[in-house]
């Protein structure tokens, strides 16, 4: 969706960490997502934050959201093989149906 | 728990044709969606419904009409398929939960595993 931005491709090697950014555009926006899209499979849900809080963290993942310039990043720490996929941020608003999401950002780690 | 069930997984049609493309869901949840996927542009919503009985439009409806069969069952059908409908079409459901002060709730969607639809 025209709303959310990502850049597209990022390539890491195993080990480091790796930063993925979201850019949106609705200030309304309650939660922001961030999904995990495997080769072949349907979108599974990384995590979420809510758009009161700054920072989430859950084991290697750190969500860190910027409301005044509406941007979003998703660090994997110690990046494994396995955390190649396509990475969707996404919004909902207040229509808490309406989920807009990125184009997704194609993340290959190198051994 | 099979969790969200798409048929067919691959389908072919001319420009023309008409198909139904079946979704059901054994979470129990409410809400049920349609996206479709395109390379670049990430998923687009399609169609949703936020409970049994209801259907509404979402980002790019045109083309599509859907079906709330019963709690479980969500059907997009293509009445005149054409070649810009090709895609591949995932189908959601979730049960928002845990909305503060009386707020809206996360949307956790689960996803199934999608059909990568030809029309040419």
């Amino acid at each position: 969706g025209e709303d959310v931005e990502q850049s597209l491709f990022l390539s890491v090697r195993e080990g480091d960490s790796s930063v993925i950014n979201c850019t949106y555009t609705d200030s309304s926006s309650t939660y922001l997502y961030w999904y995990k899209q495997e080769p072949g499979a349907g979108l599974q849900l990384l995590t979420y934050i809510f758009s009161n809080m700054d920072m989430k963290q859950d084991q290697r993942l750190t969500v860190l959201l910027n409301k005044k310039d509406k941007h979003l990043s998703l660090r994997i720490a110690d990046t494994q093989t396995g955390d190649s996929a396509i990475y969707f941020c996404a919004e909902t608003v207040y229509n808490n149906n309406d989920m807009r999401f990125g184009a997704g950002t194609r993340l290959t780690v190198k051994p | 728990n099979a969790g969200v069930t798409q048929t067919p997984k691959f389908q072919v049609l001319k420009t023309g044709q008409s198909m139904t493309l079946q979704c059901a869901q054994d979470m129990n949840h409410n809400s049920m969606y349609w996206y479709r996927q395109d390379p670049g542009m990430g998923l687009r919503l399609i169609y949703y419904s936020a409970s049994e009985g209801t259907t509404d439009k979402g980002e790019v409806p045109n083309g599509y009409n859907v079906s709330r069969l019963n709690k479980r069952e969500f059907s997009l059908r293509l009445e005149s398929a054409a070649p810009s409908q090709t895609s591949v079409y995932f189908c959601a459901s979730s049960e928002v939960v845990g909305g503060l002060a009386g707020g809206p709730g996360v949307n956790e969607q689960f996803f199934g595993p999608g059909t990568r639809l030809t029309v040419l």
